[in-house]
This record gives C-alpha cells, sequence and structure tokens, in this order.
C-alpha cells in the first residue's frame, strides 16, 4: 500500500531549469511537508503545508486539498538543488512518505 | 534550534548481536520516531512513542524492540542483528498537533 505516491522518481535538469516534483496521497491529512536529503546527510524539512501556498527563496511548495496533490517548484535550479526531495504527509500521530524523487542539476 | 543527536553515524555489527541504537532531542517533543530507509523503499516507520513508557507498532516491528524511560531519549534495540537489517536508521521527533517533524542525522548500519 502506497499512502504517499512521487513523481518523478529520478529527474535531471540543467542548471537554471525550472523543475516540478509531484506528490499525490490518499489518506486524510493535517499537514503535508517536503523533506530534503542530501547523499549522507540528514533529512531537513523545507515546506509544512495544510493549505495553499508557500514559497522559501527559489522553492516554491503548493497543496491542493481536494485533489489530495501538492507540487514542490525549484526555479533558476542550481547544481547545489541536487538531492532527494521527499515528500511525507501526517495523519494524525503517524507520517507517511513518498519513495523520493532524485535531483541531479548538471552546470 | 530543536537538535536531535544519534548515537553514532556509523556502526558495524556481526550477525545475532545485540545492537542498541540512542536518539536524544533537546526540544521537550512528546513524539518520537524510529525509521529505516532503504533505496527504493523511502522511509518505512519501525516504533513511535507519544509519550514516556508509550510505545506503538510501526510498518516493520519485527526484529526490533524499543525504549523510552525519559521524554528526551528513544532507543531502537535490535535484539539479534541480522543482515536484512543492514540499512540507515533515522530517528525524528516532533510536538503533538501540526508541526514539523524534526530528523537526526541518521546510523548506517552493517551487519556481517
Amino acid at each position: 500500500k502506497n499512502e504517499v505516491e512521487q513523481s518523478p522518481q529520478n529527474l535531471t535538469a540543467q542548471e537554471g531549469e525550472f523543475i516540478t516534483i509531484n506528490c499525490s496521497y490518499s489518506v486524510g491529512i493535517s499537514a503535508l511537508h517536503w523533506l530534503q536529503q542530501h547523499p549522507g546527510g540528514g533529512i531537513v524539512s523545507l515546506f509544512m503545508l495544510s493549505s495553499g501556498k508557500k514559497k522559501h527563496g527559489r522553492l516554491i511548495a503548493t497543496i491542493n486539498i481536494q485533489e489530495k496533490h501538492s507540487s514542490l517548484h525549484i526555479t533558476a535550479s542550481h547544481p547545489r538543488d541536487s538531492a532527494v526531495y521527499i515528500c511525507a504527509v501526517r495523519s494524525g500521530n503517524q507520517f507517511y512518505f513518498g519513495t523520493g524523487t532524485s535531483l541531479t542539476v548538471i552546470p | 534550534d530543536v537538535k536531535v543527536t544519534q548515537s553514532s553515524r556509523y556502526l558495524v555489527k556481526r550477525t545475532g548481536e545485540k545492537v542498541f541504537l540512542e536518539c536524544v532531542q533537546d526540544m521537550d517533543h512528546e513524539n518520537m520516531f524510529w525509521y529505516r530507509q532503504d533505496p527504493g523503499l523511502g522511509l518505512r516507520l519501525i516504533y513511535f512513542s507519544y509519550d514516556v513508557k508509550m510505545k506503538e507498532k510501526g510498518d516493520i516491528p519485527e526484529g526490533y524492540s524499543v525504549s523510552r524511560e525519559k521524554k528526551e531519549r528513544f532507543s531502537l534495540i535490535l535484539e539479534s542483528a541480522s543482515t536484512n537489517q543492514t540499512s540507515m536508521y533515522l530517528c525524528a521527533s516532533t510536538t503533538g498537533g501540526v508541526y514539523e517533524q524534526y530528523f537526526g542525522p541518521g546510523t548506517r548500519l552493517t551487519v556481517t
């Protein structure tokens, strides 16, 4: 059972490109999180959303509660954005995770 | 800043050994979680705890146990390590309600 589905699984982009990563979920949620994990590194939280849209620097996250869908956008991508991006949803005391999108940005 | 620390970044153990992984958080969070992360499978919940001495099984508790004697500390125990428990183990904590989950740096465990 996959409560959270992400696409694409892998993504390669040229520096400067606009990037979109998608997340769909099937459970009722109180919040959706976008996480970033660099190779060998821990996981950091980028956004927590329960409605609408949030922006932080070149990163934008949106959520459509009715459609149970969220997107993470990266504008003017840079090689340092290369990482795995994970979508997670909170349902009660439980968190459900997507399998991640591995992003590589080529200079 | 919330800090979640884990006792080791890298650990190598032999099959059959008892293994302890410790996680400590410094923000008085009620909820603590242990996950394992494997390529292609994402994060899977092993156990979580929403209060001292309280624990709940996650999706893959077999072969693991946990202990939470103090609010800030959540330990994961592999009673008899096996090679299929080779993985990255991540601890996380959060307050109750709709708040962020904070992750530790992870422990990469290899069982030979």
